[in-house]
């Protein structure tokens, strides 16, 4: 089944206490992203990336850290979590990042959610 | 950058009713995508409608339509005949193709579809 993963699902942590999300999808996607949600702002984009080893900062990067070793893979690291941190994670990927003149290249394919506790 | 308002926090509407979510936005792109999505409980991100600008008719996907005003800068949802399994939050998202694939949502609307 074609899939985007993220573990783990729910994470409750205290402050400071380094932490990784992963990500993982098997559609041999190009593009892969963070978003976060938060009450009454929607998403917010945190990080992308283009393809492997070609990441960039999104609206909210401060605080994260990320990185695309292989194609199907996209960590979220949080080196030092604050409670600000707290809120639900998502991570997306659709098959091309660059405009191709079919929409159906960048629909973007989410993953079912990391709801992240900082205490 | 892009903005998108959603102005309607919260709605409700009977079951088999038809309801209209709400949603306009701010670009100077003239070539841009616009997208509705659902948020059930789950939490899923499940998208329900596309809406390419450059195309005039609106889209529609069986009970979903939208009425898509470029001028005005407005996207609203209509949910037709609507059900229960209809109840989630709903977002407004805008894409530019020609700045990567970001979304940029609104503040979500949370609709109650009630028996």
């Amino acid at each position: 089944e074609a899939q985007v993963t993220q573990n783990p699902r729910y994470l409750i942590t205290v402050t400071g206490k380094k932490l990784t999300v992963t990500c993982s999808q098997n559609m041999n996607h190009e593009y892969m992203s963070w978003y976060r949600q938060d009450p009454g702002l929607g998403l917010r984009q945190i990080y992308y990336s283009m393809n492997v080893e070609a990441t960039d900062k999104g609206d909210v990067p401060e605080g994260y850290k990320v990185s695309r070793k292989e194609k199907r893979n996209f960590p979220l690291i949080l080196e030092s979590p604050s409670p600000n941190q707290t809120s639900l994670y998502f991570c997306a990927s659709s098959p091309r990042g660059l405009w191709r003149g079919d929409p159906s290249y960048n629909e973007q394919f989410f993953g079912p959610g990391t709801r992240l506790t900082v205490l | 950058a892009q903005t998108v308002t959603q102005s309607q926090p919260e709605m409700s509407v009977q079951e088999a009713e038809t309801v209209t979510l709400s949603c306009t936005y701010d670009t100077s792109e003239n070539n841009y995508y616009l997208f509705w999505y659902k948020q059930p409980p789950s939490r899923q991100m499940i998208l329900v409608i596309r809406q390419e600008a450059y195309k005039q008719q609106n889209a529609t996907e069986n009970r979903f339509s939208v009425n898509f005003q470029k001028a005005a800068k407005s996207f609203s949802l209509k949910i037709s005949d609507s059900q229960l399994g209809d109840t989630a939050m709903y977002f407004c998202a805008f894409m530019n193709p020609n700045a990567g694939n970001m979304l940029t949502f609104g503040g979500g609307t949370r609709l109650m579809v009630k028996p």
